[in-house]
């Protein structure tokens, strides 16, 4: 059984571009939560979603960050126009359902901005 | 009310020593406490957790423990190894429900001296 999938595993971008960050959750997981980790800080929350629902997505930024888990695929992070503060790991974990506390985290993806 | 404090930021110790981390919170509320283990280039792996009706949990050589009263929880490792070196987070949280999310501390990093 697979665990929580990310990619790209690193990521760069110049300033003003976009950055998508994918999270394929383990088997039979239908929720998906993201996370942010800046240098010498913990993990901060950002969004919770469910199958074509964002449940809770008050730890992410109003402008440029959206995020989506469809029906179908993998849960996407999208970041437009970036900007060098948003250079960080960004970790994805899933849990089986409403058990907040049984989450599995993926390997991250680390995104440099230049 | 949502913090959770950890301390200290980082923690060297030798081979065979106990390694502790404090962790403080303030909303009572929170009934899950778990720790996660976080190697370089990794992303955080549920160690340990407790639950606040018992004062003590213990897995081979790690144990959390619990004082409610005092809102705190430390995580004791004994016989430490080299192997142990990892970046460590304290987290809280509610029983699964939907508005709920954990909470993590900035984490502690741990060096053993072989």
């Amino acid at each position: 059984n697979a665990g929580v999938m990310q990619n790209p595993r690193h990521l760069v971008r110049r300033r003003g571009q976009e950055a998508r960050l994918r999270c394929s959750p383990m088997k039979g997981h239908s929720h998906v939560y993201w996370y942010r980790q800046l240098p010498e800080e913990g993990l901060k929350f950002m969004v919770y979603l469910q199958k074509e629902n964002i449940i809770d997505e008050s730890g992410m930024p109003k402008e440029r960050f959206s995020a989506e888990f469809p029906k179908e695929g993998p849960s996407i992070l999208r970041i437009q126009q970036v900007v060098r503060g948003d250079s960080a790991a960004y970790f994805c974990a899933s849990s089986p359902g409403w058990a907040v506390y049984e989450q599995y985290f993926g390997p991250g993806t680390r995104l440099t901005v230049t | 009310q949502q913090q959770v404090k950890q301390s200290p930021q980082s923690l060297i110790v030798q081979k065979g020593g106990i390694s502790i981390i404090n962790c403080a919170y303030e909303n009572t509320a929170f009934d899950y406490f778990p720790w996660y283990q976080q190697f370089p280039g990794k992303g955080p792996a549920l160690l340990i957790a407790i639950r606040p009706d018992v004062s003590e949990k213990k897995e081979g050589r790690f144990t959390i423990s619990f004082n409610k009263s005092a809102k705190q929880f430390s995580l004791h490792i004994m016989d430490s190894q080299p192997g142990d070196s990892a970046t460590y987070f304290c987290a809280a949280s509610r029983k699964g429900n939907r508005d709920d999310k954990i909470i993590f501390g900035k984490g502690t990093r741990l060096h053993i001296l072989p």
